[in-house]
């Protein structure tokens, strides 16, 4: 069965500081690799898809098939960058989002 | 950008009575639509998917007959909790699938059953 594993439940880092979200996955297939993003009391936002790998907020993630991995990071960690992230893939094909159990970034001043 | 609401936001119920939370895509035609539950401070939990003109598909171990999912239009799936009960506290997040395959979240209902 398909599986995300955020190993990380919280994690804090100073501002400026470089950060990294650890993401591994298990799925037998190719599947498509996401970061979600919720801010507090906000709805999830799509920070990053594989496929797309474009960068919104700084945030890039890559795809490593060989770890089957898809750590999120971002060179210099803000303030406004606490919030709960969530790792997900789609399984070849289906539209639904089977998530990890999320990390809880908070970037002190 | 595509956006998807939830009706309520915030709803608090008896228990045994049962309750209908909306989800509409604003902007794009959704034929597909997904619910959620997520428990506090906990990850997403798929319950169902909603699929315009047919039947929802139940997550395993998700009641069918507890958790009534109607697609009746393009842009509109509703979740009725049946017989509510004070376990199905929780908060309720409808997604749908919008332009490039992307899925777009609702803002989430607070169901509280006293």
């Amino acid at each position: 069965a398909q599986r995300v594993t955020q190993p990380e439940k919280l994690l804090s880092v100073f501002k400026g500081a470089p950060v990294e979200l650890k993401c591994n996955y298990s799925y037998s297939g190719s599947p498509e690799l996401f970061w979600y993003v919720q801010y507090s009391r906000q709805r999830l936002e799509l920070l990053v898809r594989h496929i797309s790998r474009e960068s919104i907020k700084g945030f890039t993630a890559d795809l490593n098939k060989g770890e089957t991995s898809f750590h999120l990071k971002k060179p210099f960690a803000q303030e406004e960058d606490s919030a709960m992230y969530y790792c997900a893939l789609t399984q070849g094909g289906s539209e639904k989002l089977v998530f990890g159990k999320g990390t809880k970034l908070t970037v002190n001043p | 950008g595509a956006v998807v609401s939830q009706h309520p936001s915030w709803v608090i119920c008896k228990s045994g009575t049962s309750v209908k939370i909306e989800c509409r895509s604003l902007d794009f035609q959704a034929t597909t639509m997904f619910w959620y539950r997520q428990f506090p401070k906990q990850s997403l939990m798929l319950m169902a998917t909603s699929n315009e003109g047919s039947k929802a598909t139940y997550e395993q171990g998700v009641e069918k007959d507890k958790f009534l999912i109607n697609h009746a239009s393009l842009t509109l799936s509703t979740l009725t909790v049946t017989s509510a009960h004070p376990e199905d506290s929780s908060f309720y997040i409808c997604s749908a699938t919008g332009p490039a395959y992307e899925q777009y979240f609702g803002p989430g209902t607070r169901l509280t059953v006293t």
